[in-house]
């Protein structure tokens, strides 16, 4: 079955560390793929979007993510953290549903805690 | 702030009650879609329209209903309300069809059943 996982649904990390949120899709063609940012009482928010072009991704606030097809994942990296990234992070990725249409199918988010 | 806009903020109703909520999509945006944000179930979606018609069903119930109108503004009805169907219900749109263009999301509705 089509799914998207992501690895540890709380990652904490001290400001100015490098930030690695995992996601892994389940999949025989690879999908679009996107992660979204959703801070506290707010809508969800693209931070980048693989599309095939290329296997980096660069998003906002200088997030990026690896495509990686052998492994089948899509990992959120971020050099140095900023007190202001932590939220919630949600992997997505799209598919093509039973009924023949595509759909976002969305992962089940990794909190992000920065420690000052 | 993504363009998208949901009416109401919150909303608190009782079990087997009616209620509607309102997306109006970023302006130049076809797509209309729903989703339900809960603790136990996740980010689901429901259903999405494009320009006026439905293009794609998710996990929606059949007490659940949707539309989009000629403005291109969308409606989620829910009906007969239950405990189970408190969460936050977020409208996204984008400007073509396909899970290859962005979604861009409003700040949500967030329903309460009591």
């Amino acid at each position: 079955a089509q799914s998207v996982t992501q690895l540890g649904s709380h990652v904490s990390v001290s400001e100015g560390a490098l930030v690695l949120l995992r996601c892994n899709y389940s999949s025989s063609v690879p999908p679009y793929l996107f992660w979204y940012v959703q801070y506290p009482n707010q809508g969800l928010q693209l931070l980048l979007k693989y599309t095939s072009a290329a296997t980096l991704v660069k998003g906002i606030n200088g997030f990026e993510a690896e495509f990686k097809k052998s492994e089948t994942s899509f990992h959120l990296t971020k050099p140095s953290a900023h007190m202001s990234d932590a939220a919630e992070y949600f992997c997505a990725a799209g598919f093509i549903s039973n009924f023949g249409n595509e759909k976002l199918t969305f992962g089940t988010g990794t909190r992000l805690t920065i420690i000052p | 702030d993504s363009g998208v806009t949901q009416t109401p903020k919150h909303l608190i109703t009782a079990t087997g009650q009616r209620v509607t909520l309102r997306c109006s999509p970023r302006s130049g945006d076809l797509s209309v879609y729903w989703y339900q944000q809960s603790l136990d179930q996740g980010l689901q979606f429901l259903i999405q329209y494009y320009n006026g018609e439905e293009r794609a069903k998710g996990n929606i119930l059949e007490r659940f209903s949707a539309q989009q109108f000629p403005d291109l503004h969308s409606e989620l009805n829910l009906s007969s309300l239950e405990l189970g169907d408190s969460a936050l219900y977020f409208c996204a749109s984008s400007v073509g069809t396909g899970t290859g263009y962005e979604q861009y999301f409003g700040p949500g509705t967030r329903l309460t059943v009591t």
